[in-house]
């Protein structure tokens, strides 16, 4: 049974550039959260999707948006890359929102600003 | 925002318990405690959760506190392998979790 599936495992963008990442959920989750990790820092949550629609967003600007299709796979958009965008962006998928089980993460995909 | 409260870091000698604590003063009545493990350059790895009653399942055991506002994740037996960054978190007004910076355990042999 895959897990959570994370695309591409490393990114380098040029600054004001956009990037799109990708993630597949656990088989039988139907939601999906965007975390981002930056070095030496906890996780911080970026957004929520369920039934394709943004459930709950934190405190990230516009320039993060996100999309979640129906076979419920996700991408996460960043416009206008910025240094500080660098991180580990994290994928977490569960079941009817509000993961009582637990969230599943991905291994996540390395951005690099440069 | 939901907060929590972990030391930075921990040691455990290879085949004692590794007790990690957390303070979690601002869990509402309704919110379960969870907590994850990262291991360098992994994702976080669901460990256990629990609600008010203590929990154990094959990885660790949970206990939480009556007044709810703490919680101790114990490893039994640790090894090298629990080597990781511990975070508590519980999912405060929606369905987010927020993770602080968590506890660095090292388990030396």
């Amino acid at each position: 049974d895959a897990g959570v599936t994370q695309s591409p495992t490393h990114l380098i963008k040029t600054r004001g550039q956009q990037v799109t990442l990708r993630c597949s959920p656990k088989s039988g989750h139907d939601t999906v959260s965007w975390y981002q990790q930056a070095l030496g820092q906890g996780p911080q949550f970026i957004f929520q999707y369920y039934e394709e629609e943004e459930r709950q967003r934190g405190n990230f600007p516009d320039r993060f948006s996100g999309h979640q299709f129906p076979n419920y796979s996700s991408e996460l958009n960043v416009n206008a890359l910025l240094l500080g965008d660098s991180a580990l962006y994290l994928c977490a998928s569960s079941l009817g929102g509000r993961g009582l089980d637990g969230y599943t993460f991905g291994s996540g995909t390395r951005l690099t600003v440069v | 925002d939901a907060k929590t409260t972990q030391p930075p870091s921990m040691d455990c000698a290879e085949g004692r318990a590794a007790n990690l604590p957390c303070n979690h003063s601002t869990i509402s009545g309704n919110e379960y405690v969870y907590w994850y493990r990262q291991i360098h350059s992994q994702g976080p790895q669901y460990i256990i959760h629990g609600l008010k009653n203590n929990e154990t399942n094959e990885m660790a055991s949970l206990i939480i506190t009556e007044d709810r506002k703490s919680s101790t994740l114990i490893l039994p037996h640790a090894t090298l392998r629990d080597t990781a960054v511990y975070y508590c978190t519980h999912s405060g007004t929606g369905n987010q979790f927020y993770f602080g910076t968590g506890t660095s355990l090292t388990v030396i042999p």
